[in-house]
């Protein structure tokens, strides 16, 4: 597609749950960026990648997060020790170089349960 | 510290009526701004964005926004609002030496026929 793909759409789980959110830029796009979304709330910066490299994820909240890029296009979200606290849309973007405007997914619902 | 500020919360307007949403921002860099909107179970679609010259820029969907300096704001213009324009904004400010985004908390905006 055209887009930045999202998937899945969403997700629900129990606490203590792995989960992996799975983001796919648009093509060409070197930069891409993942956030997160609570209700009420704009989105709040987490990681940002240029190629494969995650070249600040200054917004990573905890160890329990992590995210890869391994092929420079296709990203994961990894989560671990999932907590009721980490419910919330999980947003992707990509652009065509840093500092360029950010085109978002969908994004994936996660809820914790 | 960086942030964005969007004063308000929730707006009501009229289809047909004239629509200002406000946005100021905090950043020690030269910014750029940036408005996306929001629909319910989507992403952010980018509305424009300012990153120099004139400083009244034109978007899609009939908007345009004024970045003042002297005010730190960037405020969101549309002479006529349509119904289809209900949806929630966001005013987000980066910079060239920074590859975080960072957004205001959004303002939902609601038309009445």
């Amino acid at each position: 597609g055209a887009g930045v793909s999202q998937t899945p759409s969403n997700k629900v789980t129990e606490k203590g749950k792995y989960v992996e959110l799975r983001c796919d830029p648009i093509s060409g796009h070197t930069a891409l960026y993942w956030y997160r979304q609570s209700l009420g709330q704009g989105p709040e910066f987490l990681i940002y990648f240029q190629g494969t490299g995650a070249a600040d994820d200054s917004g990573l909240p905890n160890d329990r997060f992590f995210a890869v890029r391994p092929e420079g296009s296709v990203s994961t979200l990894k989560i671990q020790r999932t907590e009721r606290g980490d419910s919330a849309v999980y947003l992707c973007a990509s652009s065509r170089d840093s500092n360029q405007p950010q085109h978002f997914g969908d994004g994936t619902r996660l809820s914790i349960l | 510290a960086q942030s964005v500020t969007q004063p308000d919360i929730h707006i009501t307007v009229s289809e047909g009526a004239s629509l200002e949403l406000r946005c100021n921002y905090s950043y020690g860099a030269t910014p750029y701004l940036f408005w996306y909107v929001q629909s319910p179970g989507q992403g952010l679609q980018l509305l424009l964005k300012y990153f120099s010259g004139d400083t009244l820029v034109q978007g899609i969907k009939g908007f345009e926004a004024e970045f003042k300096r002297s005010q730190s704001s960037f405020n969101l213009r549309k002479p006529s609002v349509h119904w289809s324009d209900a949806a929630e904004y966001f005013c987000a400010v980066g910079a060239v030496t920074s590859n975080q985004f960072y957004f205001g908390t959004g303002t939902s905006l609601t038309v009445i026929p």
